[in-house]
């Protein structure tokens, strides 16, 4: 069955700290992933996806295959940062999310 | 131009009753989506429209829910007999098409609370 798990809740850090909020997965097929994120009092909205192989607001996320991961990596963390983020799967047209990791940067 | 647009924005209804949640995807967009966002369990599939074809209703939690959309654009979903565990933010979303390079638009939401 298709999944996408997001092991942590919550994820605190210091402003200037490495960030990685990791995102595994299982699907039967070549997966098509993302990243949303949502700050407080705003609209959820797509960070990046993994085809374009982009870098939005500093964050990167590389596709492991042979992991099934899809972790979202910044080198350092700005208080800006803090929101909730989400992975998400494409699966058959539909998109199936995780459970969210909060991401708290502290100054 | 105008984003994804659901109404209302805030519902308190008390258990038992039926509550109908609006929502107007962007113009042009033929792929609708409806998730339940509750605190612990992220975000949760409901149902969702591509076109003219038959919608995904694999997410619905019980036969007290249930989604239409009229005309490909609005879509109105539906809640009969609400229970307190239904309180949570429902949000809409709406995308071109499926794929990688269509990404979904959000709504703010509407915050259900069930008394």
């Amino acid at each position: 069955a298709q999944r996408v798990t997001q092991p942590e809740k919550l994820l605190s850090v210091f402003k200037g700290a490495p960030v990685e909020l990791k995102c595994n997965y299982s699907y039967s097929g070549s997966p098509e992933l993302f990243w949303y994120v949502q700050y407080s009092r705003q609209r959820l909205q797509l960070l990046l996806r993994h085809i374009s192989r982009e870098s939005i607001k500093g964050f990167t996320a590389d596709l492991n295959k042979g992991e099934t991961s899809f972790h979202l990596k910044k080198p350092f963390a700005q208080e800006e940062d803090s929101a909730m983020y989400y992975c998400a799967l494409r699966s058959q047209g539909n998109l199936i999310f995780g459970k969210g990791t909060k991401l708290s940067v502290k100054p | 131009g105008a984003g994804v647009s659901q109404s209302p924005s805030n519902k308190v209804t008390e258990k038992g009753k039926d509550v109908e949640l609006r929502c107007d995807p962007i113009s042009g967009h033929t792929a609708l989506y409806w998730y339940r966002q509750s605190l612990g369990q992220g975000l949760e599939f409901l149902i969702y429209f591509q076109g003219n074809s038959a919608p995904d209703k694999s997410g619905l939690p019980s036969d007290r829910f249930s989604a239409e959309r009229t005309g490909g654009s609005v879509s109105t979903l539906t809640i009969q007999r609400t229970q307190q565990e239904d309180s949570a933010v429902y949000l809409c979303a709406s995308s071109t098409q499926g794929g990688a390079n269509s990404p979904l638009h959000f709504g703010n939401g509407t915050r259900l609370t069930v008394t």
